[in-house]
């Protein structure tokens, strides 16, 4: 039978507003963290990361927060542009030599 | 610096064909690793090459296998192909191996198509 697709979030946000979005990670020995952007028909481009020794990182625009209790991570896009609108992914990988992506979100941006 | 290239962007083959991918990673980037990205599945890791090797495989049958060049560069060979091998194939390097603390980049993609 035909596979169904996985059902993506979607955040949809008014441009100027700030976008936070969420990644619950699977494995508590994962110790690095990637937020990945893919644009339509475009391989993921790196975004930020962080090491699982910090809970906060910035970039240009651009927050992640990591906290491990919970195993949570987010990243938080500061004065949303339409060229951000994209699917997110987060990704997690440690010793044990593998990345996992999360499914993804899909960040809509109304002009 | 030059990103990572896959070649071709993109194929059209039916089933029971076989097909090679390439991906050209950046210069000076020795792990290549491969994936297939679905929209039933998302991402899923295939395998990682470093330094001509396989270091690490994921959950696909033996149809799919790749290699890896004393330049860095690899190739992707799926054979006997089946109409759920339809996907968007990516390659990624990064300086070092997975587990390394380190991001991969990834090219855009070889979407291949199965009729």
């Amino acid at each position: 039978g035909e596979s169904v697709g996985l059902h993506l979030p979607t955040l949809s946000v008014q441009e100027g507003d700030n976008s936070i979005i969420n990644c619950a990670y699977s494995n508590s020995a994962s110790d690095y963290f990637i937020w990945y952007k893919q644009e339509s028909g475009k391989g993921p481009q790196f975004i930020i990361d962080i090491r699982s020794n910090m809970d906060k990182r910035q970039g240009q625009r651009v927050t992640v927060l990591l906290n491990k209790t919970v195993k949570h991570l987010s990243l938080q896009i500061a004065a949303t542009q339409p060229g951000d609108s994209a699917v997110y992914f987060c990704a997690e990988t440690g010793g044990y030599q593998k990345v996992t992506f999360g499914i993804g979100t899909k960040l809509q941006v109304i002009p | 610096k030059a990103g990572v290239t896959q070649t071709p962007r993109y194929l059209i083959k039916t089933r029971g064909q076989q097909v090679t991918l390439s991906c050209s990673p950046i210069s000076g980037h020795r792990s290549v690793s491969w994936y297939q990205q679905t929209p039933g599945q998302g991402l899923q890791f295939l395998f990682e090459y470093f330094s001509e090797t396989q270091r690490n495989k994921g959950n696909f049958p033996g149809r799919f296998s790749g290699r890896q060049f004393s330049n860095s560069r690899s190739e992707m060979n799926v054979s006997t192909l089946e109409l759920g091998d339809s996907a968007l194939y990516l390659c990624a390097s990064s300086l070092n191996v997975l587990g390394s603390n380190q991001p991969q980049h990834f090219g855009d993609g070889t979407r291949l198509s199965i009729l």
